[in-house]
């Protein structure tokens, strides 16, 4: 396994369309996490799933923003009719579940950057 | 969600030690005290974490204030590929874990 993989790494989309970006985490990873990351800023936490169940989402994720994770291995996050504010980097996240103190590290993917034009 | 201070940049020189100072003055007693670094065009990436001692990996070392309201990235050697910025974060060990990332120091290493 090669680490975690997202797609595209590259998305130019017109205001007001759809998109959908994939995330395919480690494979033994049983939580999934969604960040937004933009210029000069930290990344952002956007949702988490532990399996297939979506535990928690952020204020920043609008009725827009989807995300699901059927099957409890890749997870895919839509936003629909897109506003420039969306441009940003995305970035996905997995782990295992905290076995252990201190919790166990996140891999984050390389990102999925966003331009609305 | 608990709050860490670090400066905004830093500069060293290749192959000295860095040192990367981070506050966090209202933590509690589950939060762990977490480190992550990001690379230009890179997702962060894990560097070391610890609780009240001090920890060494073969990234760094972590050095913990006593009181816990504070901490330090100990970089040995620094090569031109630290260069990143370097994120302070603390996790708490219970429910969602999710990672509060603030601005981060971005570090700087001339040859």
């Amino acid at each position: 396994d090669t680490g975690v993989s997202q797609d595209p790494r590259h998305k130019i989309t017109k205001r007001g369309q759809n998109v959908t970006f994939r995330c395919d985490p480690i494979s033994e990873h049983n939580r999934l996490y969604w960040y937004r990351q933009t210029l000069g800023q930290g990344p952002e936490f956007l949702t988490y799933f532990q399996n297939e169940a979506q535990l928690e989402k952020s204020r920043l994720l609008s009725d827009r923003f989807s995300a699901e994770r059927p099957k409890g291995s890749f997870s895919t996050l839509e936003i629909q009719r897109t506003e420039q504010g969306d441009s940003a980097m995305y970035l996905c996240a997995s782990s295992l579940l905290p076995r252990r103190r201190g919790g166990t590290e996140a891999f984050f993917g390389q990102g999925t950057r966003l331009t609305v034009v | 969600d608990a709050k860490t201070t670090q400066p905004n940049s830093m500069e060293s020189n290749e192959e000295e030690p860095v040192h990367l100072p981070c506050n966090h003055s209202t933590i509690s007693g589950t939060d762990y005290i977490h480190w992550y670094r990001q690379l230009p065009s890179q997702g962060p990436e894990y560097v070391i974490h610890g609780l009240t001692s001090n920890v060494n990996n073969r990234m760094a070392s972590l050095a913990i204030a006593e009181d816990r309201k504070s901490s330090t990235l100990i970089l040995h050697r620094a090569t031109l590929r630290d260069a990143a910025v370097y994120y302070c974060i603390l996790r708490d060990i219970q429910g969602a874990q999710k990672l509060v990332f603030g601005q981060g120091t971005r570090l700087t290493i001339n040859p």
